[in-house]
């Protein structure tokens, strides 16, 4: 079975700085989706960013990069410039990828972050 | 980006009675919808997937006649939480997908709170 951990229940940045948010997970699966998303005050889910294992490049979204390090089974989110707006719930998740994906998502335990003024 | 739409946003129903929410895809097709419950500050735990047109597909320990879905057309599934119980007071939040997989759309979301 699938597990996602992130370790870092709270985190806080001051804006305009930088922040990594960690993320491991344990899987057998050779090909796989790992996602952040992020859920504001509003409780609204919202994709940050999205990375194909077969992709050896990491993925960027504007301010947000991630570090994947497939041997290593991380995955991290860094937020560059960090702004107000970014404060809230970070979760990372895992999905299969191929014939035996059902669309199921395994998320980890989140990541509260609160960006200061 | 594709939206879905899920309603009500927040209900309030006394111990005993049935509730039923709605989540529509409003812009593409979803094949596949999914059903998750979030405690405050805690993850999202998903309950059920179901694929229109075909019974739903519980996770373990989810109860199947307490959570009934319903996913009867490419636009539109419901949940319906029977006989609620304050223990059924959370949030419950629908996604959806198309043919990608991948790609997933979440509603915004349902707080229940029953009394």
């Amino acid at each position: 079975a699938q597990t996602v951990t992130q370790s870092q229940p709270e985190m806080s940045v001051q804006e305009a700085e930088t922040v990594t948010l960690s993320c491991t997970y344990d899987t057998s699966e050779s090909n796989y989706y790992l996602f952040w998303y992020k859920q504001p005050p509003s409780r609204q889910m919202i994709l940050v960013i999205r990375q194909e294992a077969y992709k050896q490049q990491n993925a960027t979204e504007n301010r947000f990069s991630v570090n994947f390090q497939k041997a290593a089974k991380s995955f991290s989110l860094k937020i560059s410039d960090s702004q107000l707006g970014d404060t809230a719930m970070y979760f990372c998740a895992f999905m299969k990828h191929g014939s035996s994906n059902t669309g199921k998502l395994i998320f980890g335990q989140g990541t509260t972050l609160q960006v200061k003024p | 980006g594709a939206v879905v739409s899920q309603h009500p946003s927040r209900v309030i129903c006394k111990s005993g009675t049935s509730v039923k929410i709605e989540c529509r895809s409003l812009d593409f097709q979803a094949t596949t919808m999914f059903w998750y419950r979030q405690f405050p500050k805690q993850s999202l735990m998903l309950m059920a997937t179901s694929n229109e047109g075909s019974k739903a597909t519980y996770e373990q320990g989810v109860e199947k006649d307490k959570f009934l879905i319903n996913h009867a057309s490419l636009t539109l599934s419901t949940l319906t939480v029977t006989s609620a119980h304050p223990e059924d007071s959370s949030f419950y939040i629908c996604s959806a997908s198309g043919r990608t997989k991948n790609i997933q759309y979440f509603g915004a979301g349902t707080r229940l709170s029953v009394l």
